[in-house]
């Protein structure tokens, strides 16, 4: 199973709501991954759990609040967003946790739209 | 500093008109080379890695080579549903997990 799945595929919310994303994988990677894309770029970097553990945090809001309840799964909360938050949330994962690299498996995307 | 760049920005190709995608990178000690095709509103597919200078790999009418310096995706007799945009990604040193992307190739071949 080469599946990373993220629910809900779209979502629109206003700029007071509270809402999460939710990303899962099977395929026993260590390290889970949250971009944001806009259209015509190229993914940027959210957030990184390594064994989960947040690894990296690209300086990113605090409207944004990720969780890793567990090695499968990944969370990403929004509260008080922008509309300039509007983009394409992708999840992705690998399976190096250490010195090994290799490439990221994504999932689908949530389109995001904040009113 | 350590930047991906992919040249052209855009491409459209006939059907059976073949071509490559490039994509330089300024990364120390490369520790791999990641090509992904993704689709509009959809999250990017994995294609091919490369570790190693001289490495090749192929899939159906692409095929990814490395360089010191660069890589190039070749697409041969491409057909309309290799329209996608293309992306390279290079992981930055040990110890992180960031991926630096391309800003990817936007092909469209046309029937």
């Amino acid at each position: 199973d080469t599946e990373v799945t993220q629910t809900p595929k779209h979502l629109v919310m206003g700029m007071t709501n509270k809402k999460s994303l939710k990303c899962e994988q099977h395929m026993g990677h260590r390290a889970m991954y949250w971009y944001k894309q806009k259209a015509k770029k190229p993914p940027e970097l959210m957030f990184v759990y390594s064994y989960e553990k947040l690894s990296i945090n690209e300086s990113v809001p605090s409207r944004f609040s990720p969780e890793c309840p567990n090695s499968s799964l990944l969370n990403l909360h929004l509260h008080a967003l922008q509309p300039e938050d509007s983009a394409l949330y992708l999840c992705a994962s690998s399976q190096d946790g250490g010195s090994g690299v290799t490439e990221q498996f994504f999932g689908p995307g949530t389109r995001l739209t904040v009113l | 500093e350590d930047q991906v760049t992919q040249s052209p920005e855009a491409l459209r190709l006939q059907e059976g008109e073949s071509s490559s995608l490039n994509c330089s990178y300024t990364v120390s000690g490369l520790r791999g080379l990641f090509w992904y095709r993704q689709d509009p509103g959809k999250g990017p597919e994995f294609l091919f890695t490369l570790y190693s200078a001289g490495e090749e790999k192929e899939k159906e009418r692409l095929k990814a080579t490395l360089t010191k310096k660069e890589s190039f995706l070749h697409i041969t007799a491409p057909k309309p549903e290799d329209s996608a945009t293309y992306l390279c990604a290079v992981p930055l040193p040990s110890g992180t997990y960031k991926y630096i992307f391309g800003t990817g190739t936007r092909l469209k071949v046309l029937a």
